[in-house]
């Protein structure tokens, strides 16, 4: 069963725009954490935000927000103000369990273009 | 601080030959973790390795792969005998024990090509 569902393989926006990536989980876990990674053409995996699942607020980072629906089990990624150099591909992965179990379960990803 | 280092960054092998994938983790870092990415796919997780013991092996393949992470040196992911399958970006996480999730940092990641 797909643990991490990214529904939108590609999005164009344009810049200056706000844009919210979907991701929706599956876990029974009642511990879990969820990140958001960015992957430019380059390659490299970014590290963009993270949000536990006993945290009370919504995590926030710069122009990254993640808002996070825990009884529908979704996170979405929310960038605020688009930029050129936010098109890149976009990866909403999660851990299960306890801390000291660290494996990431990845989604499909989402491609992300911003148009000026 | 160097980040999590992979080396090469570009590996090419014909069919049959061994790959050798090197990653060395971050400083005080003893938790390795390695992901394999074919295209247009997300990364999925093969095996999670403390210094010279192997954690989780379940997303390995049965056959032709091995990874190791000595008391000395970088980790090592191995691939014998290469297919065009294997074709793929492989990439090394790193982790200090217990600590997500800003201690959970990738490398750049290996691109191995079979042809």
């Amino acid at each position: 069963a797909q643990k991490i569902t990214q529904t939108q393989p590609g999005m164009f926006v344009q810049e200056k725009e706000a844009v919210t990536l979907d991701c929706t989980y599956d876990t029974s876990d009642p511990s879990y954490g969820l990140f958001w990674y960015k992957q430019p053409s380059s390659g490299e995996m970014i590290f963009l935000i993270y949000q536990g699942s006993y945290d009370q607020q919504n995590a926030t980072e710069g122009r990254y927000s993640l808002n996070f629906q825990k009884a529908r089990k979704s996170a979405n990624l929310v960038i605020s103000a688009s930029q050129l150099g936010d098109s890149a591909m976009y990866f909403c992965a999660m851990r299960e369990g306890a801390q000291g179990a660290q494996k990431l379960v990845f989604g499909q990803g989402t491609r992300l273009t911003i148009n000026p | 601080n160097a980040g999590v280092m992979q080396n090469p960054r570009h590996l090419v092998r014909r069919r049959g030959q061994e790959a050798r994938l090197r990653c060395s983790p971050m400083k005080g870092h003893s938790h390795v973790y390695w992901y394999r990415q074919l295209p247009e796919e997300g990364l999925k997780f093969m095996v999670y390795l403390q210094k010279e013991n192997i954690i989780d092996e379940s997303g390995m393949p049965k056959e032709r792969f091995s990874a190791e992470f000595p008391k000395e040196g970088p980790s090592i992911l191995r691939i014998q005998q290469v297919v065009r399958g294997d074709s793929a970006a492989y990439f090394c996480a790193s982790s200090p024990r217990n600590k997500p999730p800003d201690g959970y940092t990738f490398g750049s990641g290996t691109r191995l090509t079979v042809v």
